[in-house]
């Protein structure tokens, strides 16, 4: 089983659609959780840290479980703009040691 | 966040050389690391550099394949020796900051895009 797993891609909406991601974890000991996008070709960027309690920054809501070990993230009014590879992330239960998920890709269309 | 920097942007080597990839970050940060992203594939840790110790190697990754110097606390060194077509990839250096109550978060610079014939 992989350390983190998340939705297979590509996903592909229209503009102004509501996207949501998911992302499951297996080390119980993860403390921190993030939200990454990489553009083609490009680093990754952070987009959001996931707090316990759920997180919100414009348009983008961060939701974490911790009983069930899963995390989402929720995009509304998609712009194109918002086209990427969204990549699910946690540390390594207390180390600094991020580990990445594969990644999803959305793609937004006119 | 922090910016962060790397030389070479790209390079194209002949199998057998090794190459030297530079990280410059403009504020002193602790905790420095090295990924790798293999075609189609998300990111590997490949080691942790922090100032002052050895660097430390995540499985599969070793010392004489990925030599890291971290001479002070904005710079580091990656170096891919004896390099063959399998270690084409992208490789990023990324540095770690403290945020006000919330996790430390990891930032990443452009990264190195390296083919090997």
């Amino acid at each position: 089983r992989k350390e983190v797993e998340q939705d297979p891609g590509p996903f592909n909406v229209p503009e102004g659609a509501t996207v949501a991601f998911n992302c499951t974890y297996s080390n119980s000991a993860s403390q921190s959780f993030f939200w990454y996008r990489q553009d083609c070709r490009k680093e990754p960027k952070l987009l959001m840290s996931v707090y316990s309690s759920g997180n919100e920054d414009g348009r983008f809501t961060a939701q974490l479980n911790r009983a069930s070990q899963y995390i989402s993230l929720l995009i509304r009014d998609s712009k194109l703009s918002d086209s990427a590879t969204y990549l699910c992330v946690v540390n390594a239960g207390g180390y600094n040691k991020l580990i990445f998920g594969a990644g999803t890709r959305l793609a937004v269309h006119p | 966040s922090a910016v962060i920097s790397q030389k070479p942007s790209r390079d194209i080597c002949q199998r057998g050389t090794s190459l030297t990839i530079q990280c410059q970050v403009d504020s002193q940060v602790t905790m420095m690391f090295w990924y790798r992203q293999q075609p189609g594939q998300s990111l590997t840790l490949i080691a942790t550099a922090n100032q002052g110790s050895e660097a430390t190697y995540e499985s599969g990754f070793v010392i004489d394949k990925f030599p890291i110097s971290r001479p002070n606390l904005t710079f580091s060194t990656l170096t891919v020796s004896n390099m063959s077509p399998e270690d084409s990839s992208i490789y990023l250096c990324s540095v770690e900051m403290r945020t006000a109550g919330g996790p430390d978060e990891q930032f990443f610079g452009p990264g190195t895009r390296l083919t090997v014939l």
